[in-house]
């Protein structure tokens, strides 16, 4: 079967570094998204790996490893308003997303 | 309208009604897809489409209907409600082609009683 891991929730402080993990296994792989979801309102776009390695967006990083089936978002200098949930998302081999239940994370000052 | 747009923000339904979500795009995407989001499960796709005119069924499309007669609207029919169709459903749309990131609509927040 296809499944995607990551933990439930976590909690970090406000200015502080906080590493979301996530491991899959999939049929197939065509990339890995994260999404960033506030509460009641709908996922928006994070990042996009293909290959392995880390790609840098400003206070986000988004990691790959094909090889682990794992990946890590990276978040720095975190800010009340990162107060979110966090959907990782393999795109499997007939190109459809196949979703973790998404990580909530709390900031506290 | 800017993005994607879907109607009823929220409906309370009675089991066995006959329901159409409404979802519309303007950003001329190929691709459009609907997810049912339920506490404590990931996103789960009920019907897709991958061009106007062709639909393919999800994870999860028992109990739903799609059709695509053009480019930006992307109905989700429930023929006979029951109260495991419960959930919050979101629309969303894509450039064709595998890897590219999915827009998605406000949601839908539906319950069946």
């Amino acid at each position: 079967g296809q499944n995607i891991d990551q933990p439930t929730e976590m909690t970090a402080t406000e200015g502080a570094i906080v590493q979301i993990n996530c491991t899959y296994q999939t049929s197939g792989f065509n990339g890995l998204f994260w999404y960033q979801q506030h509460a009641g309102e709908a996922p928006t776009f994070l990042s996009y790996n293909v290959l392995d390695g880390l790609e840098e967006k400003g206070r986000f990083s988004s990691f790959l490893s094909r090889s682990k089936g794992y990946s890590y978002l990276l978040l720095k200098e975190l800010q009340m308003k990162d107060s979110a949930s966090y959907l990782c998302a393999v795109m499997d081999s007939n190109y459809q997303l196949i979703w973790g239940a998404g990580t909530k994370l709390i900031i506290k000052p | 309208i800017a993005g994607i747009t879907q109607a009823p923000t929220s409906q309370i339904l009675a089991a066995g009604r006959r329901m159409t979500l409404r979802c519309t795009q303007d950003m001329r995407h190929n691709a459009m897809y609907w997810y049912r989001q339920d506490l404590g499960l990931g996103l789960r796709l009920i019907h897709y489409s991958n061009t106007a005119g062709t639909t393919g069924k999800g994870e999860v499309p028992d109990g739903y209907s799609v059709s695509r007669a053009n480019t930006d609207d992307f109905p989700l029919t429930l023929a006979s409600a029951v109260p495991s169709q419960t959930s919050v459903y979101f629309c969303a749309s894509s450039e064709a082609g595998g890897n590219n990131e999915q827009f998605f609509g406000p949601g839908t927040r539906l319950t069946v009683l």
